[in-house]
């Protein structure tokens, strides 16, 4: 029950920006988009979320259009240390109140040297 | 400050077994949520404890069960082990059920099921 959709893969080379797109156009208006990456062999590291206004923070920038169906996460100067697999995610309430996070199957990012 | 650390890292079982898996939240965290994460896939939401209690659970069997203790710690028991249950398994914690607090994962234990 994936609500979002991601490219399997890109390519970026090193110290260029990488602007990985995301599609989540069933989101509904209390549903926060949050991205995360996992390197080889590590548990999925936090990177940014927002819910309709753009948000940076000291890793990467996150756009999300005024209909809030898209979304890209910019690494503003990519290095060879941020080839991992990118996860968008919608962050769904529940009935019970509280909240289930929707994995995709992510964009794997290789930046090249 | 120590964040979410799961054990043990590796564990490989035989088909019919049973296994615990065992979480220790970041501190301050007191929500813990039970990923699934096959090969080559993303993580899929198995549940998540709050208060002692499974508040919400994924698409997953009965054989998948857990427990959070009072210090906020969690175990994840799968019984009757199938191959199909190879993965890793993924802990991850965050504060409270209204806020907007990221999850905080650890790096998971590997599980083997020949």
């Amino acid at each position: 029950d994936a609500k979002t959709t991601q490219p399997p893969s890109m390519d970026c080379a090193e110290g260029r920006a990488a602007n990985l797109p995301c599609n989540h156009s069933t989101i509904s208006g209390n549903e926060y988009v949050y991205w995360y990456r996992q390197i080889h062999s590590q548990g999925p590291q936090y990177i940014i979320h927002g819910l309709k206004n753009n948000e940076t923070n000291e890793m990467a920038s996150l756009i999300i259009t005024e209909d809030r169906k898209s979304s890209t996460l910019i690494l503003p100067h990519a290095t060879l240390r941020d080839t991992a697999v990118y996860y968008c995610i919608v962050r769904v309430p529940t009935t019970s109140g509280t909240y289930k996070y929707i994995f995709g199957t992510g964009t794997r990012l290789k930046v090249l040297a | 400050d120590a964040g979410v650390t799961q054990s043990p890292t590796h564990l490989i079982k035989t088909r019919g077994q049973q296994v615990t898996l065992r979480c220790s939240p970041k501190s301050g965290h007191d929500t813990v949520s039970w990923y699934q994460q096959a090969l080559g896939q993303g993580p899929q939401f198995i549940f998540q404890y709050y208060e002692e209690e499974e508040r919400q659970r994924g698409n997953f069997p009965d054989r998948f069960s857990g427990h959070q203790f009072p210090n906020y710690s969690s175990e994840l028991n799968v019984n009757a082990l199938l191959l199909g249950d190879s993965a890793l398994y993924l802990c991850a914690s965050s504060y409270g059920q209204g806020y907007n607090s990221p999850l905080h994962f650890g790096n998971g234990t590997r599980l083997t099921v020949t």
